[in-house]
């Protein structure tokens, strides 16, 4: 059965810091994706993760994928008030489409 | 806007109620879902449908139903609900192409079941 650790599962960060929240999942997996949800909103898609060693950038945000350990971080660098909201890891487990396997979320609290 | 609407945004019930979830996808997609949104629970996939048609359906009891008449659109139909039952409900949809899809998620029905 896939499942989804992150930790941690609340943070609470000063601006200008830097941080990393960890995901890691339980068995083979070929893409990982990031989310984001604000209170009473929608899942927001970050990032897609497809291969080992694959990092990408959005802004303060930083995704990376180590499939060998089933490990992927996402790096807030600098972190201001905007980025305050909820970030999901998920997993699809292997063999099927929309099947995400999802983390419990990281809350982040971006206090000034 | 995420291209995903649902209707109603919130829902009040009663246990022997019956009531229905709606969700429109403007995007052209061809697969969508319904996710379940508990507090300190992951989200949990509830249905899939591919083309219309039911592809996957992960336990859940009987006394959600879902239909999908058309690719654009998604129903939940509920009845005799329990309070455990009162969560976020999510639909997403995708362009299903092999594997590198991505979702796109609604706003949710906030669920209460009293």
């Amino acid at each position: 059965e896939l499942k989804v650790e992150q930790n941690p599962l609340f943070l609470s960060m000063q601006e200008g810091k830097n941080y990393t929240i960890y995901c890691n999942y339980s068995t083979t997996s070929d893409r990982l994706y990031w989310y984001r949800q604000d209170p009473g909103k929608s899942l927001e898609s970050l990032f897609v993760l497809l291969s080992n060693g694959a990092v990408k950038q959005e802004g303060r945000l930083m995704a990376s994928l180590d499939t060998k350990a089933r490990l992927s971080t996402l790096h807030i660098t600098a972190a201001v008030h905007d980025l305050s909201a909820t970030y999901f890891c998920a997993v699809v487990k292997f063999g099927g489409q929309g099947n995400l396997i999802f983390g419990k979320g990281t809350k982040l609290s971006v206090k000034p | 806007e995420t291209g995903v609407t649902q209707t109603p945004r919130h829902l009040v019930m009663g246990m022997t109620n019956k009531k229905s979830l709606k969700c429109e996808q403007h995007l052209g997609h061809n697969a969508m879902y319904w996710y379940k949104q508990s507090a300190k629970k992951p989200l949990e996939l509830m249905f899939v449908y591919n083309f219309k048609e039911q592809t996957e359906n992960n336990s859940v009891p009987s006394r959600f139903s879902p239909e999908c008449p058309n690719s654009s659109h998604l129903f939940l139909h509920l009845h005799t609900l329990q309070p455990e039952d009162s969560a976020l409900y999510l639909c997403a949809s995708s362009q299903v192409t092999g594997g590198r899809e991505k979702l796109f998620f609604g706003s949710g029905t906030q669920l209460s079941v009293l």
